[in-house]
């Protein structure tokens, strides 16, 4: 079956820009969470989606947002980019918890 | 605050003998613990996982040990192969949310 698929793998924005990135769980997956990888910090979570609601949040300004459809894909969006915001920012999914993760590829964000 | 702490940066084992890598966490109420591992451009591929009803997880080469009282875990690979080569995170959950994530480990096995 297939994977857990972001789109684009790849993103250059410039600063003060704003930015949406797209993940597409695998086929019955409910639960979608974002995690932003980057070289000092690790994997550091954001948010996750349950059946269209945020079920969990984290510790990340409100520049950071997120949704889920109704077919579970998730989109994510960041506004007023900073260079700090350079990062790969990672989508998972699985049926109903995080003990079934699976991780996309990412998508590497480059602000400029 | 971070709850799950990796703190050796880099590894390097030589081929055919035992990597082990380890994890710290400071909240109690975690109740499963995931290793991943992780190659450049790509995203974590799960490698094993241990509740906390358990001490020892087995599969294959890799083993998970979980010491609660300590709030210590650790993954042994064995024997460890070239391909091993990879960043490894520990994660934690507490009822099945968020996985909080160390900042990895970078092994390195050398032929």
């Amino acid at each position: 079956k297939a994977g857990v698929t972001q789109t684009p793998r790849y993103l250059i924005k410039t600063r003060g820009q704003q930015v949406t990135l797209s993940c597409s769980p695998i086929s019955g997956h409910r639960s979608v969470s974002w995690y932003q990888q980057t070289p000092g910090q690790g994997l550091q979570f954001l948010f996750e989606y349950f059946s269209e609601t945020q079920r969990n949040k984290g510790n990340f300004p409100g520049r950071f947002s997120g949704r889920q459809f109704s077919n579970s894909r998730s989109e994510m969006n960041v506004s007023t980019l900073e260079l700090g915001d350079s990062a790969l920012y990672l989508c998972a999914s699985s049926l109903r918890t995080s003990y079934g993760y699976t991780f996309g590829s990412g998508t590497r964000l480059t602000v400029v | 605050d971070q709850q799950v702490k990796q703190n050796s940066p880099s590894l390097s084992v030589q081929e055919g003998r035992i990597s082990i890598l380890n994890c710290d966490y400071t909240n109690s109420m975690f109740d499963y613990f995931l290793w991943y591992k992780k190659y450049p451009a790509e995203g974590p591929t799960f490698l094993i996982s241990i509740s906390s009803i358990k001490d020892k997880n087995e599969d294959g080469r890799f083993t998970v040990f979980l010491n609660k009282s300590a709030k210590h875990l650790s993954l042994h690979i064995v024997p460890s192969q070239p391909g091993d080569s990879a960043v490894y995170f520990c994660a934690a959950s507490n009822s099945g949310y968020a996985l909080n994530f160390g900042k990895g480990t970078s092994l390195l096995v050398t032929p």
